[in-house]
């Protein structure tokens, strides 16, 4: 059964740090790896999808990679800002399923 | 804004009522989902429907029961419900046939409080 999970659960850093969130899954059969946002009490933001044969993916100031056969992919903030403040969670799709496994977040709040 | 809309935004309910939440996408997608978000918890897929038909339910319980009668829409409609079952009920759809290579987006989400 396929678990995934994130560390640290929460981080409070101050404005212009560069970060990085950890998320780990336990069975390397999966389609992808995907990186979501959440501001509190809204849904989720699509940040970045890394597929299984990619190593990393980029978008501005966030860079994530993935390590399929260890089981692990980190999401670099550079640069961080206070609007980044929010939830982020990553999620795995098991092979032969419809459905994303989703760890239960990293809290990030950036103080100016 | 995601072009996933859904309504309404807060509800309180008891447990003996019945109501019912809505999810509208504006992207033209084949594919819709509820999703479970309770506090301290991974989220949770509830049903997953491709073209106005079930693809996958991740044995809900049946106080539970959802409708898509096109491909823009999608509800949840809800019945005797359990104060545990307070919790972000989430929409999202994709453009493909329900498959998890496709990106997913997001409504806001209804806030559900059972009494």
């Amino acid at each position: 059964k396929q678990e995934v999970t994130q560390i640290p659960a929460a981080l409070s850093v101050p404005e212009g740090e560069n970060l990085v969130l950890n998320c780990s899954f336990t069975d390397s059969a999966i389609y992808n790896l995907q990186w979501f946002r959440q501001d509190p009490g809204k849904g989720l933001t699509s940040l970045l999808l890394i597929q299984s044969s990619q190593r990393e993916q980029t978008s501005g100031r966030l860079n994530a990679s993935l390590d399929k056969s260890s089981g692990r992919s980190t999401l670099y903030i550079a640069a961080s800002q206070p609007g980044d403040s929010a939830t982020y969670l990553c999620a795995v799709p098991p092979y032969n399923t419809d459905k994303l496994i989703f760890g239960t977040g990293t809290r990030l709040q950036v103080f100016p | 804004e995601t072009g996933v809309t859904q309504t309404p935004r807060h509800l309180v309910m008891g447990m003996t009522n019945k109501k019912s939440l809505k999810c509208e996408q504006h992207l033209g997608h084949n594919a819709m989902y509820w999703y479970k978000q309770s506090a301290k918890k991974p989220l949770e897929l509830m049903f997953v429907y491709s073209l106005e038909e079930r693809v996958e339910n991740n044995s809900v319980p049946s106080r539970f029961s959802p409708e898509c009668p096109n491909s823009s829409h999608l509800f949840l409609h809800l019945h005797t419900l359990q104060p545990e079952d307070s919790a972000l009920y989430l929409c999202a759809s994709s453009q493909g046939s329900g498959q998890t290579t496709d990106t997913q987006y997001f409504g806001p989400g209804t806030r559900l409080t059972v009494l």
